[in-house]
């Protein structure tokens, strides 16, 4: 039973579209993370949450929106896709201990 | 501003050779202190934390780490590594202050000849 699964798995996608990438976790924490792996393997944080209440906003174009209907779940929308949003984007949960992290989502933008 | 640093970019070593993997990170105040291991391909596993007690602290496969407040240090080592091993290894710290803040390095390339 997958703790922290996310999708889609692989997203294609031209320039300009909107795209969204859901997350759920099943491990009952409170705070949830979206983070970037760029091509050369670096992972920035990009926005947390705490029982759905957003923590962390790290100077993410508002082109990226994250929305957490409930503690379990928090999805990100991407509106206008651009070429450097090509990345593999990570979501995490965590209970004040390490993070859980899910598959990761491989967003490539032609 | 609080920051991770590992300084080794890409690291190779020949099967059964030593291993050490520096991380330094700036915080003042205390920290959860982690290393992480993303095979090709695949997502983040935890390989090893550190949050109090014994400085020295032993994880999955033959890890540890040892974390020395006074370098505001916590590197990785492994006495006999495997081609098994390589990897992309990433030093992690949670700001106590704030538990809902992860930070990483960038990362280090570790790749092990047969």
């Amino acid at each position: 039973d997958t703790a922290v699964s996310q999708t889609p798995k692989y997203l294609v996608t031209q320039m300009g579209n909107d795209k969204s990438i859901k997350c759920e976790q099943n491990l009952g924490h409170d705070t949830m993370y979206w983070y970037k792996q760029d091509s050369k393997k670096f992972l920035k944080i990009m926005f947390s949450y705490n029982n759905k209440e957003l923590i962390i906003n790290e100077t993410v174009p508002n082109r990226f929106s994250p929305k957490s209907p409930d503690k379990a779940h928090l999805n990100l929308h991407i509106n206008s896709l651009e070429l450097g949003d090509s990345a593999v984007y990570f979501c995490a949960s965590s209970q004040k201990t390490e993070a859980f992290f899910g598959q990761g989502t491989r967003l490539t933008v032609v | 501003a609080q920051s991770v640093s590992q300084h080794n970019h890409h690291v190779i070593l020949s099967e059964a050779a030593s291993l050490e993997l520096g991380c330094n990170y700036s915080y003042g105040g205390t920290v959860n202190l982690f290393w992480y291991v993303q095979y090709p391909g695949q997502h983040l596993q935890l390989l090893l934390k550190y949050f109090s007690g014994d400085p020295l602290v032993k994880g999955i496969k033959g890890f540890e780490a040892e974390f020395i407040k006074s370098k505001f240090s916590f590197n990785l080592r492994k006495p006999s590594v495997q081609w098994s091993d390589t990897a992309e290894y990433f030093c992690a710290v949670n700001l106590y202050s704030s538990a809902s803040k992860i930070i990483f390095g960038s990362g280090t390339r570790l790749s092990i000849r047969p």
